[in-house]
């Protein structure tokens, strides 16, 4: 299975703060990667697919980056609704593997 | 719109059985897979398995063969996972999850509880 290793585990900032969250896969997944946003007590809501598309409807402040190995979500502008844990996923192969998540806090 | 509606929340005892639904609206049921994940309290996310809604037939990820079936009720658009032989480790939340490519469009999760 392919492992995907996320870092930081969790992040503090402020407001209007840019941050970034980074995920490395244990090979090469050729850009097949997502990004999760998931509010407490909530299910997960695609952000970003095939590394650098923005799904429909999340705000343009968030964006995604990487190939081969290494890959990052970019927050800019941070706002108080973007409180959450993010997760990278896989589909370059099967199983479909998750990242262990980074819990973003604010300052 | 496209929703995928799961049912409540379960309290369980270790052996006992759970089946789990998740109706599927706002689209054609059977041009999506229907994948199913587990996060347990305070984890990841993990996946289970999938099943081909046009076809039934389910696969399994390796560490979820043997207790746990996925099946379709397709005339209702309903996909279900069945938990045999509960154990205290089962105790997560469960989604089912639309996937074309990606998991675009998920349930809202049943919080599975086992306890004696």
């Amino acid at each position: 299975d392919i492992q995907m290793t996320q870092s930081p585990a969790s992040l503090s900032a402020s407001l209007g703060e840019t941050v970034t969250i980074e995920c490395l896969a244990s090979e090469d997944i050729y850009s097949n990667l997502a990004w999760y946003q998931q509010k407490p007590g909530k299910s997960p809501q695609l952000l970003i697919y095939y590394a650098n598309s923005l799904n429909d409807g999340v705000p343009s402040r968030f964006s995604g980056s990487g190939s081969g190995t290494q890959y990052s979500l970019k927050i800019n502008s941070l706002q108080s609704e973007d409180v959450s844990i993010y997760f990278c996923q896989q589909n370059y192969d099967s199983p479909p593997t998750f990242g262990g998540g980074t819990k973003l806090e604010l300052k | 719109q496209i929703q995928l509606v799961q049912s409540g929340p379960e309290l369980k005892k270790p052996g006992e059985s759970v089946k789990i639904s998740c109706k599927a609206s706002g689209y054609t049921f059977t041009d999506y897979a229907m994948h199913w994940v587990k996060q347990a309290p305070g984890k990841g996310l993990k996946w289970m398995g999938w099943i081909n809604t046009y076809t039934g037939k389910p696969t399994y990820a390796d560490d979820f063969k043997g207790r746990f079936v996925f099946s379709l009720e397709a005339s209702a658009s309903t996909a279900n996972l069945q938990i045999s032989n509960l154990k205290n480790e089962d105790t997560a939340t469960y989604f089912c999850a639309r996937v074309a490519d990606y998991f675009d469009y998920w349930g809202q999760g049943v919080m599975v509880t086992v306890s004696s």
